[in-house]
């Protein structure tokens, strides 16, 4: 059964940046394309990025392009979110979320961490 | 942009009764690549429905998913305790644009 574990959120002021880490087990992680998806505080769910499985191919939301980056260390399980310039409304809950196996595209998310709230504030 | 309009925003039913959910797509949707989640207070979502139809590892038969044209439904046969949570549809046959619906909240009458 696959496990994600978020982590790096918490409070940055407008302009700041933030690192998230999500570390994956019970799967092949390199097998599988990875995503970021994010929920506003009362609010629904929002698609931010993906990444294939061996990392060469990324995606992005048009509200993050140029601001996120999305990449992972497949010797480390591990998935990242480079988050910079961040503005109010980049506040959510980021989780993480693992895609079908060997997809070269983002698809549905059949796996999901438990979340790690990111506060832009001054 | 696929924009998903999903109705009712509430629900409103009593457990054993049957819910039906709507999932508009503002065009078509490639492929019926439609999944619908379950989502409940402080928690992640939870896939029930992908490709419109097919259920996911788990998932009890009392959810089932249709398609027709750019109208998308998911169904709950009998509402168990458990059922009563926050619903999203998202496409995903323009992919790499993910986009999900607003919810449908289905609470207890």
């Amino acid at each position: 059964e696959a496990h994600l574990l978020e982590s790096g959120g918490g409070l940055v002021q407008p302009g700041g940046s933030l690192r998230l880490s999500c570390a994956a087990s019970g799967f092949t992680f390199s097998s599988y394309a990875m995503n970021w998806v994010r929920q506003a505080p009362g609010k629904g769910l929002e698609w931010v990025s993906a990444i294939i499985g061996r990392g060469d191919s990324t995606y992005y939301a048009d509200s993050v392009k140029g601001r996120f980056t999305i990449s992972r260390d497949n010797s480390k399980n591990t998935l990242y979110l480079q988050m910079n310039s961040l503005r109010a409304e980049d506040t959510a809950v980021y989780y993480c979320a693992k895609d079908r196996p060997t997809a070269t595209l983002p698809y549905y998310f059949d796996s999901w961490g438990q979340g790690t709230l990111v506060t832009v504030s001054s | 942009e696929i924009v998903l309009t999903q109705s009712p925003g509430t629900l409103s039913l009593s457990p054993g009764e049957r819910a039906t959910l709507s999932c508009r797509a503002s065009q078509s949707v490639s492929s019926n690549y439609l999944a619908w989640y379950q989502q409940k207070p402080g928690q992640a979502p939870r896939l029930l429905i992908y490709g419109a139809s097919s259920r996911a590892t788990g998932i009890p038969d009392r959810f089932s998913g249709s398609a027709s044209g750019t109208d998308f439904t998911l169904t709950i046969s009998r509402l168990e305790p458990e059922d009563f949570a926050v619903y999203y549809c998202q496409q995903y046959g323009s992919s790499p644009g993910l986009t999900f619906g607003g919810g449908t909240k289905v609470e207890i009458k």
